[in-house]
């Protein structure tokens, strides 16, 4: 079955600690997306990535960090300089980057205290 | 600045029409799409709508008018699975979306 994986669904962490969300995808698409959800607010974009080998800032980048070595996966990294860590993190992929669909993944529930 | 503003909850009848609007003023317009999101789980996509005017799709119908900077989902032959939060979100350009905090309908029997 195609589809995006997030693992795990949900995590512990302790202040000052960094941590690493992975993200995988086998439907063979371009573009893939790391979003934070937090209560009451809509998703905001953290960092999208085109293409492998390169990635761009979304509009909460700070704090956090990303790579794209390969096309299916594109972990997220919550350093420990993101002052808000505690969210709900989707990760999503499009065929291309002006797709009009994107697929999401189940998530990533990270507690920080 | 952008803004999707919907409604933040809303309650319906099971078996009833139920409207979920979205406003939304942004620096370009390139489509409004609607997603479902059932708790703790992921959005998925409900509908995409870049010209003015409704789109059906089975129980779910969703209207555009640009000049407006207006859309709705409408909702029909309501069933308990459908008590979930919808999103809109606005494609200002190429590669961006814009999201609507989303609107948790709850369902009644």
């Amino acid at each position: 079955d195609g589809g995006i994986t997030q693992s795990p669904k949900y995590l512990f962490r302790k202040e000052g600690q960094n941590v690493t969300l992975s993200c995988e995808q086998n439907l063979n698409h371009d573009a893939m997306y790391w979003y934070r959800q937090d209560p009451g607010q809509g998703l905001r974009l953290i960092y999208y990535s085109q293409i492998v080998n390169d990635f761009q800032k979304g509009d909460i980048a700070e704090g956090y960090s990303v790579s794209r070595e390969k096309k299916e996966s594109f972990p997220l990294t919550v350093t420990s300089a993101q002052k808000n860590p505690t969210a709900f993190y989707l990760c999503a992929s499009s065929i291309r980057q002006d797709s009009y669909e994107q697929y999401f993944g189940p998530g990533t529930r990270l507690t920080v205290t | 600045g952008q803004n999707i503003d919907q409604p933040t909850e809303m309650t319906a009848t099971e078996g009833a029409i139920v409207q979920i609007n979205c406003t939304y003023q942004t620096s370009g317009f390139n489509g409004l799409f609607w997603y479902q999101q059932h708790a703790g789980e992921a959005p998925t996509f409900l509908s995409y709508n870049v010209l003015d005017g409704l789109e059906e799709k089975g129980r779910f119908s969703s209207f555009l008018s640009r000049s407006k900077g207006y859309s709705y989902l409408l909702l029909k032959e309501l069933q308990m699975k459908d008590s979930a939060s919808y999103l809109c979100a606005v494609r200002p350009s190429n590669y961006q979306l814009i999201w609507g905090a989303g609107t948790k309908l709850i369902i009644k029997p």
